[in-house]
């Protein structure tokens, strides 16, 4: 079956400005969670969301945002975009399940200049 | 929430077994260990899980201490397509399944021809 797919693979902004960034999680997969990494910081958990409701959310600021849809494809958003923005986002799915795997889409490197 | 050890990196000759070790002493009772890698700017990969018992797949195998305050993931064969970054998370959990991962910095296994 299709893995968790992420679009777009690649993108560059301006500072300033902001970006929607999708995922659309393996079918059947209700829970989608959403990570930054970056050099300095590493993977860092931003926010997971089930059945369309955030049920998680790290520690970033409001500038970050998230939803899900009925269908649990999920988007992530950043506005007013800082340089320090600039990293690879993940996106994970997985089963409602404790004893079950999740798991990770390609990315979307985002460049802010 | 439960924070993992491991050793920033490790060597490993191609053929051999590779052990990566992992500390996760404040570990709950109902928390599963998890082993994800990473290769290059690829989306993390995973690997195996387990709670208490010892698991064994087709890529890995996974040995969790009986206090369960540590473990050990097991690659039998070592190749040079096993060269990433290993991470060892204790998947979270609030009374029912989550998504969300705790990222530590993960050793990087270097597989040596």
């Amino acid at each position: 079956k299709a893995g968790v797919t992420q679009t777009p693979r690649y993108l560059i902004k301006t500072r300033g400005q902001q970006v929607t960034l999708s995922c659309s999680p393996i079918s059947g997969h209700r829970s989608v969670s959403w990570y930054q990494q970056t050099p300095g910081q590493g993977l860092q958990f931003l926010f997971e969301y089930f059945s369309e409701t955030q049920r998680n959310k790290g520690n970033f600021p409001g500038r970050f945002s998230g939803r899900q849809f009925s269908n649990s494809r999920s988007e992530m958003n950043v506005s007013t975009l800082e340089l320090g923005d600039s990293a690879l986002y993940l996106c994970a799915s997985s089963l409602a399940s404790e004893n079950t795997e999740a798991f990770f889409g390609q990315g979307t490197r985002l460049t802010v200049v | 929430d439960a924070k993992t050890t491991q050793p920033p990196s490790m060597d490993c000759a191609e053929g051999r077994a590779a052990n990566l070790p992992c500390n996760h002493s404040t570990i709950s009772g109902n928390e599963y260990v998890y082993w994800y890698r990473q290769i290059h700017s690829q989306g993390p990969q995973y690997i195996i899980h387990g709670l208490k018992n010892n698991e064994t797949n087709e890529m890995a195998s996974l040995i969790i201490t009986e206090d369960r305050k540590s473990s050990t993931l097991i690659l039998p064969h070592a190749t040079l397509r096993d060269t990433a970054v290993y991470y060892c998370i204790v998947r979270v959990s609030y009374g029912g399944a989550t998504n969300k991962l705790i990222f530590g910095t993960g050793t990087l296994l270097a597989v040596q021809p």
